[in-house]
């Protein structure tokens, strides 16, 4: 069975500053997804990246990127300038490929970052 | 655009009373996906189906807890005789098709009394 693990479960920055969330997960399997997803107060989900195993560059949205290392099965998400708006729980989740088609996500129990001025 | 929808927001439930959480996917989107989150937790995969169909229940309970995508109409994840541990937010996500990321609605916030 896949695990997803946030070590950290809560972290805090100054506004402009860069912070890195960790996140490991255990797999046998070769072909699957990675993705972190946003939680802010109000409570809804939102995608911020995503990182096909296959693909060996990482992905990168903004102001948001990754470093995946696969053979370490290593997924951190990498904040730059931090904004105020950044403050939510982050969460890292695996979706394994079966026949192609994907499957459930199975998410860590996130990380609470907090952006102060 | 609309996004993925969920209602009610919120719902309070007495033990023993039957609770019903719909939701509507993205324009387009066939694959569903119910996922729960207690306090302070990370969200449990409980059932993910396509149109008429479900094609994994190994996350939902076998008891109580049933599920549906008709053909026509919202998603529906149906809670019999609720229990006070049944008490979390109820998120639903839809994806266009499979492999592919996730939309998540606003979630339901259950409370059961």
């Amino acid at each position: 069975a896949q695990t997803v693990t946030q070590s950290q479960p809560e972290m805090s920055v100054q506004e402009a500053e860069t912070v890195t969330l960790s996140c490991t997960y255990d797999t046998s399997e070769n072909n699957y997804y990675l993705f972190w997803y946003k939680q802010p107060p109000s409570r809804q989900m939102i995608l911020v990246i995503r990182q096909e195993a296959y693909k060996q560059q990482n992905a990168t949205e903004n102001r948001f990127s990754v470093n995946f290392q696969k053979a370490a099965k290593s997924f951190s998400l990498k904040i730059s300038d931090s904004q105020l708006g950044d403050t939510a729980m982050y969460f890292c989740a695996f979706m394994k490929l079966a026949n192609q088609a994907g499957t459930a996500l199975i998410f860590g129990k996130g990380t609470t970052l907090s952006v102060s001025s | 655009n609309a996004g993925v929808m969920q209602n009610p927001r919120h719902l309070v439930r007495r033990r023993g009373q039957e609770a019903r959480l719909r939701c509507s996917p993205m324009k387009g989107h066939s694959h569903v996906y119910w996922y729960r989150q207690l306090p302070e937790e990370g969200l449990k995969f409980m059932v993910y189906l396509q149109k008429e169909n479900i094609i994994d229940e190994s996350g939902m309970p076998k008891e109580r807890f049933s599920a549906e995508f008709p053909k026509e109409g919202p998603s529906i994840l149906r809670i019999q005789q609720v229990v006070r541990g049944d008490s979390a937010a109820y998120f639903c996500a839809s994806s266009l098709f499979s492999p592919n990321e996730q939309f998540f609605g606003p979630g339901t916030r259950l409370t059961v009394l």
